[in-house]
């Protein structure tokens, strides 16, 4: 069956702009994660979906990150006014149910962000 | 807040050989702890997850070790193949969602 894609797969930027990334999460898969990955490390948490409400979004690093879920299946990451340390894989996961210790995370491709 | 660190953070192997991957995380208070795999330009690809109440988990030639206590999983894979070249990401999951990734051991099978 399908698994999560993301769009666009590369993305430049120049410092400045405003960038919006989609997932499209397994079919009917509850959660949804988006993740952001530096060059050379792990994956960093950035924001948790249980269908359309955002439970968690501590990991935003600031107000310049946006995520929303409108309909509780795609989910769209703004990034407003893009500066050079947003440059990163940015990564997007669902998962069948709302957590639980047995579930598994199913990760995208993700979007490689390049800002200028 | 969670620290996880793996350690060799690159290997390079003749085929065949045994590979060993550490990882330890520094709070003890887990749910489980997963093996990710990654390949350039891919996403993550799930390879073991351990429940903190398990001791290890096996499949094929992949088995992982978890020491909750001391805070540390290995992963081994035996007999290893130029295919099994890649990123290899370990995980905790400390809450019902939250993941916390290492850094990564990137792993090169020399044929």
């Amino acid at each position: 069956g399908a698994g999560v894609s993301q769009s666009p797969r590369y993305k430049v930027a120049k410092r400045g702009q405003d960038v919006a990334l989609r997932c499209d999460p397994i079919s009917g898969h509850v959660s949804l994660f988006w993740y952001q990955q530096a060059l050379g490390q792990g994956p960093e948490f950035l924001t948790y979906f249980q269908n359309e409400a955002q439970l968690d979004k501590s990991g935003l690093p600031s107000d310049r990150f946006f995520a929303e879920r409108p309909e509780g299946s795609v989910s769209t990451l703004k990034i407003q006014r893009t500066q050079q340390e947003d440059s990163a894989v940015y990564l997007c996961a669902s998962s069948r149910t709302s957590g639980g210790g047995l579930e598994t995370q199913y990760f995208g491709p993700g979007t490689r962000l390049l800002v200028l | 807040k969670q620290e996880v660190t793996q350690i060799p953070a690159a290997l390079s192997v003749p085929e065949g050989e045994n590979l060993v991957l550490n990882c330890s995380f520094t709070d003890s208070a887990i749910y489980n702890l997963q093996w990710f795999r990654q390949d350039p330009g891919k996403g993550l690809t799930s390879l073991l997850l351990i429940q903190s109440s398990q001791r290890e988990q096996t499949s094929g030639r992949l088995n992982a070790s978890l020491d909750k206590s001391s805070g540390r999983s290995t992963l081994y894979i035996a007999a290893s193949q130029p295919g099994d070249s890649a990123t290899y990401l370990c995980a905790v999951r400390a809450n019902d969602y939250k993941l916390s990734f290492g850094a990564g051991t990137t792993v090169t099978v020399r044929a």
